[in-house]
C-alpha cells in the first residue's frame, strides 16, 4: 500500500535551516510528483511547493522562493524540503503528498518549531 | 495568485442533516478543484477530484459540483464521523492554492 512517511520534529532557532525527509512506499516513486503543504497552528493549509522526481523540476510559493530548496532521491525513494533563515511564522506542520488526480497519500507531518 | 473563498467558514449541523459549502475562485479555473477532509491533528483525506469525482472508497453521501469560478461540496445525510474540517484547493495554475476551511461542527 502507498504511503510516506516523514522524519520527526524540530527545534529550530530563528535563522537555522530545516531539512525534513519524506520516504515513499507502495509505488513507483519517480512516476508521481511530491507536494508540500504546511499548516500553521490553527489556521489553513498552505501550498509550499513540488517536485517532479522523474527530472528533478521543481515550483515554489513565491512566500517561500529562494529559501525553500526541494530535493530527492530515488535510489530511496525519499523526497526532501529543507528551509532556510527561519523565522517564527515558518512554525507549522509540514506535510509532504503525492498527486495523482488530487493530492491522494499524504505524510504524516513534521512539526517545525521556530523559536529562540 | 488564484485565490479560493469558502462558505461558510464555520457551520453548525446534526447527524442526518444535508450540508453545503460553496467555494469560489477569484478566476475560472475549469474543473480543476479538489475537496479534502481534516480532522484534528490529522493529515488532510483527499475526497474529490476535478469538481465532481468521488475518490476510491469514499462514501457516496459525498458530491461535488461546479465549473469555471463556482463549486458546491454537499454531504447528503451527515454521520457522526463527519465532523471535521473542509479544504477545496484548485491545481489549474500554480501556485495550488487552498480555500480558508469551513469548520463543521455537531449541533
Amino acid at each position: 500500500q502507498v504511503q510516506l512517511v516523514q522524519s520527526g520534529s524540530e527545534i529550530k532557532e530563528p535563522g537555522a535551516s530545516v531539512k525534513v525527509s519524506c520516504k515513499a512506499s507502495g509505488y513507483v516513486f519517480a512516476g508521481y510528483y511530491i507536494h508540500w503543504v504546511r499548516q500553521a497552528p490553527g489556521q489553513g493549509l498552505e501550498w509550499v511547493g513540488r517536485i517532479n522526481p522523474n527530472t528533478g523540476a521543481t515550483n515554489y510559493a513565491q512566500k517561500s522562493q529562494g529559501r525553500v530548496t526541494m530535493t530527492w532521491d530515488t535510489s530511496i525513494s525519499t523526497a526532501y524540503m529543507e528551509l532556510s533563515r527561519l523565522r517564527s511564522d515558518d512554525t507549522a506542520v509540514y506535510y509532504c503528498a503525492r498527486v495523482y488526480a488530487g493530492l491522494d497519500f499524504w505524510g504524516q507531518g513534521t512539526l517545525v518549531a521556530v523559536s529562540s | 495568485d488564484i485565490q479560493l473563498t469558502q462558505s461558510p467558514s464555520s457551520l453548525s449541523a446534526s447527524v442526518g442533516d444535508r450540508v453545503t459549502i460553496t467555494c469560489q475562485a477569484t478566476q475560472d479555473i475549469s474543473n480543476s478543484l479538489n475537496w479534502y477532509q481534516q480532522k484534528p491533528g490529522k493529515a488532510p483525506k483527499f475526497l474529490i477530484y476535478a469538481a465532481s469525482n468521488l475518490e476510491t472508497g469514499v462514501p457516496s453521501r459525498f458530491s461535488g459540483s461546479g465549473s469555471g469560478t463556482d463549486f458546491t461540496f454537499t454531504i447528503s445525510s451527515l454521520q457522526p464521523e463527519d465532523f471535521a474540517t473542509y479544504y477545496c484547493q484548485q491545481y489549474d495554475k500554480l501556485p495550488y492554492t487552498f480555500g480558508q476551511g469551513t469548520k463543521l461542527q455537531i449541533k
